[in-house]
C-alpha cells in the first residue's frame, strides 16, 4: 500500500521556467510533510517542510504547496536552474516521529 | 559540523551471509533513523533510535536489526542474507529543536548480494 505517491516518474523543464513536483498522499493522519532532493551516490538533501496546520511555505526559489482536502502537495521551483536536475522526493510522517514514508520519486531535468 | 557517515560506502557479500552497517550521526543528534532504498520498491523505512532505544520501526522481517551505543553511534545487521537485500542502505540523524523531523542523511553503503 504505497501511502505517498508520486505520479510523474521525470519532468523536464526549460532552465528559468518553474518547475512543479507533485505528490499525494492517502493517509489522513500525515501531519507533516518534506521534501527532499536526491544526486546519484549521495543520500538525500533536505529542501523544505510544511506542517498541516499551514498551507504554504516558502524558502528562496522552492515553495511548498498543501491542499488537506485533496490530500495533494506539491514543490514550486522559480527559476529552475539546471544544478536543481536531480530526484526529488516527498515525505510524510505522524504525529512528529522520524518514520518518514516517502513518495518513489520524481527526476527533474532542467535544460539550458 | 561534521555530515551524517556511513561506513562502509560499499560492500559485497554473498547469500547466506550476515552484514554489519554503521552509521555515525551529526555531532550532538540523539536519535538515528535507517532507510533501504532499492529501484522497485523506493526508499522504505526500517527502524529508529533513540537514546539507545528503538521508537519505530519498518515492516521487515526479523533478519533487519539495529542498535544504538551511548555515544549514539548506531549499527544495522542484515542475517543470512537473500539476493533481494541488494539496496542502498541510508542512515538518517536528527534532534529536537532543528526542526520538525528534519532528518539529515548520509551517503548510504550500497550492499550488492551475490
Amino acid at each position: 500500500d504505497q501511502q505517498v505517491k508520486q505520479n510523474s516518474p521525470s519532468l523536464s523543464v526549460q532552465e528559468g521556467r518553474i518547475s512543479i513536483l507533485n505528490c499525494d498522499y492517502t493517509n489522513s493522519m500525515f501531519d507533516y510533510f518534506l521534501w527532499y532532493k536526491k544526486y546519484p551516490a549521495e543520500g538525500p538533501t533536505f529542501l523544505i517542510s510544511i506542517s498541516s496546520i499551514k498551507d504554504k511555505n516558502e524558502d528562496g526559489r522552492f515553495t511548498v504547496f498543501l491542499n488537506k482536502s485533496a490530500k495533494h502537495l506539491s514543490l514550486h521551483i522559480v527559476p529552475s536552474q539546471p544544478g536543481d536536475s536531480a530526484v526529488y522526493f516527498c515525505a510524510a510522517s505522524v504525529g512528529g516521529t522520524d518514520k518518514l514514508i516517502f513518495g518513489t520519486g520524481t527526476r527533474l531535468q532542467v535544460f539550458p | 559540523k561534521a555530515g551524517v557517515t556511513q561506513t562502509p560506502r560499499y560492500l559485497i557479500k554473498t547469500r547466506g551471509q550476515q552484514v554489519t552497517l554503521s552509521c555515525s550521526p551529526i555531532s550532538g543528534h540523539r536519535s538515528v533513523s535507517w532507510y533501504q532504498q532499492t529501484p522497485g520498491q523506493g526508499l522504505q523505512f526500517l527502524f529508529e533510535y533513540f537514546s539507545e532505544t528503538q521508537r519505530n520501526k519498518g515492516n521487515f522481517p526479523g533478519r533487519f536489526s539495529g542498535r544504538q551505543f551511548s555515544n549514539s553511534r548506531s549499527e544495522m545487521n542484515v542475517s543470512t542474507l537473500e539476493l533481494g537485500d541488494s539496496a542502498l542502505y541510508l542512515c538518517a540523524s536528527s534532534s529536537p529543536g532543528l526542526g520538525y523531523n528534519e532528518q539529515f542523511f548520509g551517503p548510504g553503503t550500497r550492499l550488492t548480494v551475490l
